[in-house]
Formats: C-alpha cells, structure tokens, sequence
C-alpha cells in the first residue's frame, strides 16, 4: 500500500508571506498531482510532475518533483487569500489500487488579510 | 457544460432510508472514481471503474454501499439503510485513457443523514 503524507496538516499565514507544503512517501510513484480544493467545491487540478527533479511553476506556485519520485513540494510565493483552500496531492504508481492512485490527506492553508 | 456533474448536490435523509446518488462524467472519459469527504478532510476511495472491466470495489466500506455503471457513462451510488456516519460529501471524477489518472472532479453531494 503506497501512503503519502502531507505537512503541515494546518497552515494559517498573513498574505505577502511564503510557504512550503510537503508530500512523502517511502514509495516511488510514476507521476504526482497536485490539487486545489475551495469549500463546496470539488478538487481540482493544479499539475502533474513526472520527472524526478521536475519543478513547474504556474504563476506564485512552484511545484517540485524529489529527484528519487518519492516526494514533492509545493511553494508558494507572496501568498494572496484567494490561495485559501485545501491542498491535496495525489501519486500515481502503476500497478497499484485504484489503477494507482493515492491521495494524501490534504493540507489545509488559510491566507489572512 | 463539459465538466462532471452530478446530483442532487444536497441530499438529507433519515436513518435507516436507501439514496442514490448519480454521476455524469466527461464525456469519453473511460475511468470513473467515488470518493468520500468527511468534513474538512480528504478522499476516501469507495470504488473505481474503467471501461468495460470488473469494477475495484476494494474502498467501500460496507456492503451497504454499491455501485454501478450504465453503459460506460453514467454512474449510480447507492446506500442502502443509511446510518449517521454516511453523513459525508460523496465526489465523483472521472479521468480519460493515457492520461496519468488525472482526476476532473464533481462538485459532490453533500449527504446528511438525520
């Protein structure tokens, strides 16, 4: 069973801050998504890093992928509040259940004015 | 529109009744997932389609809870004598082939059971 962990669980910063969320796992994964989830909404996606030591940048948000594809992180820079939500990020491992894919728990980050 | 929809977006129940929840997914997209949310947290996997195979049953959590797909499109949830801890918001995704099952997600239905 591929697990992946997310910290911090709770994130609460003042906007123009910087922040960093993680991803681990003890598994290798194919590729590894990241989602937004706003309240009353359905997650939606962000990218997809598949490349070990890929970063994508989209706009204040860079995401990057552990060179052994175990890990990933996500930074965001000079946060807004319209960066409030829950991150989640997902794995995906062929072979694995659900055709492979393993989402963590989530990271819930709140952007104060 | 072209999105995954699916309904009702608020369903309350009493303890002890059977709902259905429907999913329409993206059109030729070949997988379809159910997920669970309980408040404030992530996704539980409940059960996962792909094309014309056997559904992956192996996240629901009580033979209660089943599922099927009509003709490689629509989905039905169905929850037979509801308990309070189904209270949840059930999210439907569906995924096309050849991609890295990157999920397009519903806007869910937000069940409470009474």
């Amino acid at each position: 069973t591929q697990l992946l962990e997310q910290s911090p669980q709770f994130l609460s910063i003042q906007e123009g801050e910087n922040l960093t969320v993680y991803c681990n796992s003890s598994s290798v994964f194919s590729s590894l998504q990241w989602y937004r989830q706003e309240p009353g909404e359905g997650p939606v996606l962000l990218v997809t890093v598949v490349t070990g030591g890929e970063v994508k940048k989209l706009k204040r948000l860079t995401f990057q992928f552990g060179d052994a594809r175990k890990d990933s992180s996500l930074h965001i820079t000079a946060a807004q509040p319209g960066d409030t939500g829950l991150y989640l990020c997902a794995g995906f491992a062929a072979g694995g259940g659900a055709d492979g894919l393993t989402f963590g728990k989530g990271t819930h980050l709140i952007i104060q004015p | 529109g072209a999105g995954v929809s699916q309904s009702p977006s608020n369903k309350v129940t009493e303890k002890g009744k059977d709902v259905e929840l429907r999913c329409d997914p993206i059109s030729g997209h070949t997988a379809l997932y159910w997920y669970r949310q309980s408040l404030g947290q992530g996704l539980e996997f409940l059960i996962y389609f792909q094309g014309n195979s056997a559904p992956d049953k192996s996240g629901l959590p009580s033979d209660r809870f089943s599922a099927e797909r009509t003709g490689g499109s629509v989905s039905t949830l169905t929850i037979q004598r509801t308990q309070q801890e189904d209270s949840a918001v059930y999210l439907c995704a569906s995924s096309f082939a050849g991609s890295y099952n990157e999920q397009f997600f519903g806007p869910g239905t937000r069940l409470t059971v009474l």
